[in-house]
């Protein structure tokens, strides 16, 4: 079956440096997107990338999509303490019978120290 | 505030008994979907909805039932819980079968 992975599993930065985590898919993804998970929280959308190459900015956060689309990679710059949660990445199946079907990766928690 | 509800927030049970999970979607949406997400396993996709009918599957138990309703709103049925179902679980909605999903708070399952 499909399979998305992530790293690092863990990261822990100084605020003000820069992270990123990266995702894989064993198969070629319709589109990848990325939540956040704050501690104690549900995840929450952040966006969602289409496009063989496309990036996207939020603010300090760049999303890219890999020319095969089946890698992506979320950067931060100058990391805050509000970054502090859990990274996710998800890759829907397309057709048969787990149309709909989002594939989680284990997540990259991410620690902020001030 | 993402506009999926879910109830109840914490539930706490005994082995062997059933429980049943609610979750309202976002007005508008008519894709609702369950998720388990235990400290070893993850976010795992369990079941999707789409306008009254299922969609898709995951790894959802056979002890595990669901069902979307004609308000659009879902429930979850946990029956014969073990303390292995002791985990979160999410309800999302979006708007099509697929895109950008929406979570509720979670209900936080504990099986004693």
């Amino acid at each position: 079956g499909q399979q998305v992975m992530q790293i690092p599993q863990y990261q822990h930065v100084q605020e003000g440096e820069d992270f990123t985590t990266y995702c894989n898919s064993s198969t070629t993804l319709s589109n990848i997107q990325w939540y956040k998970q704050r501690p104690g929280g549900h995840p929450v959308f952040l966006i969602q990338l289409v496009k063989s190459g496309e990036v996207k900015k939020q603010k300090r956060l760049t999303f890219q999509f890999g020319e095969a689309k089946k890698n992506s990679s979320l950067h931060i710059t100058a990391t805050q303490t509000t970054d502090v949660g859990t990274y996710f990445c998800a890759g829907p199946h397309a057709g048969g019978t787990s149309y709909g079907k989002l594939t989680f990766g284990q997540g990259t928690i991410l620690t902020v120290h001030p | 505030d993402s506009g999926v509800t879910q109830t109840p927030k914490h539930l706490i049970t005994a082995t062997g008994q059933r429980v049943t999970l609610r979750c309202s979607p976002r007005s508008g949406d008519l894709s609702v979907y369950w998720y388990q997400q235990s400290l070893d396993q993850g976010l795992q996709f369990l079941i999707q909805y789409y306008n009254g009918e299922e969609r898709a599957k995951g790894n959802i138990l056979e002890r595990f039932s669901a069902q979307q309703f004609p308000d659009l709103h879902s429930e979850l049925n946990l029956s014969s819980l073990e303390l292995g179902d002791s985990a979160l679980y999410f309800c999302a909605s979006s708007v099509g079968p697929t895109g950008g999903q929406f979570f509720g708070p979670g209900t936080r399952l504990t099986v004693l």
